[in-house]
């Protein structure tokens, strides 16, 4: 079983759709959680971290359930320029310097 | 405008040939990290340092080999290039303490023919 794993889609999604994806970890004593960008072609970004108890960035809100252990990014009125690969990412004890990267998500917003 | 920066950006290169990968940061960062990634594909993590003088393999196995002689370059090598070695090979920096959030460069294309 991968440490991180993610539907790799894609999930194809009209403007102004709501979508989420979600991110399971292998490790329960994963530390940090991160959602991160990716363009085709390019290098990733970071787009935001998961704190416990959830966080907002605009559009973008995150999630973490920890007994679950899952990860979440929810999307709210998609625009084209979402359209890219979500990469969620993990920290695990004992390597806090290595993050995890997991395959990715594909999302495909259309007109 | 880039922090990080890689060169080259593409290269192409016959089987045997040496090669090094450069990476350099501008923000001072402690940390920096080799990552592979095939199209389609997830990132591996191939290479870490903490800080000058210090080199960690890391997650995938890799025949390159690294070096951090200063904290603002890390530059990867291949001493003969083989076909196997075709690849995107991204360079990421980060700082010290908890946030472990990465910094990454454009990415050196390599194709290994």
């Amino acid at each position: 079983r991968k440490e991180v794993e993610q539907d790799p889609g894609p999930f194809n999604v009209p403007e102004g759709a709501t979508v989420a994806f979600n991110c399971t970890y292998s490790n329960s004593a994963s530390q940090s959680f991160f959602w991160y960008r990716q363009d085709c072609r390019k290098e990733p970004k970071l787009l935001m971290s998961v704190y416990s108890s959830g966080n907002e960035d605009g559009r973008f809100t995150a999630q973490l359930n920890r007994a679950s252990q899952y990860i979440s990014l929810l999307i709210r009125d998609s625009k084209l320029s979402d359209s890219a690969t979500y990469l969620c990412v993990v920290t695990n004890t004992g390597t806090a310097s290595k993050l995890t990267f997991g395959t990715g998500t594909r999302l495909q917003v259309t007109l | 405008e880039a922090d990080i920066y890689q060169t080259p950006r593409y290269l192409v290169i016959g089987t045997g040939k040496k090669i090094t990968l450069e990476c350099s940061q501008t923000m001072g960062h402690d940390k920096m990290y080799w990552y592979q990634q095939d199209p389609g594909m997830e990132l591996h993590l191939i290479h870490y340092s903490y800080g000058v003088n210090s080199t960690e393999k890391g997650d995938l196995s890799s025949e390159s080999t690294v070096s951090r002689i200063r904290t603002e370059h890390f530059p990867l090598t291949l001493e003969s290039a083989r076909p196997s070695h075709t690849s995107q090979y991204l360079c990421a920096s980060s700082s010290k303490g908890g946030a472990n959030v990465l910094t990454f460069g454009a990415g050196s294309r390599l194709t290994v023919l």
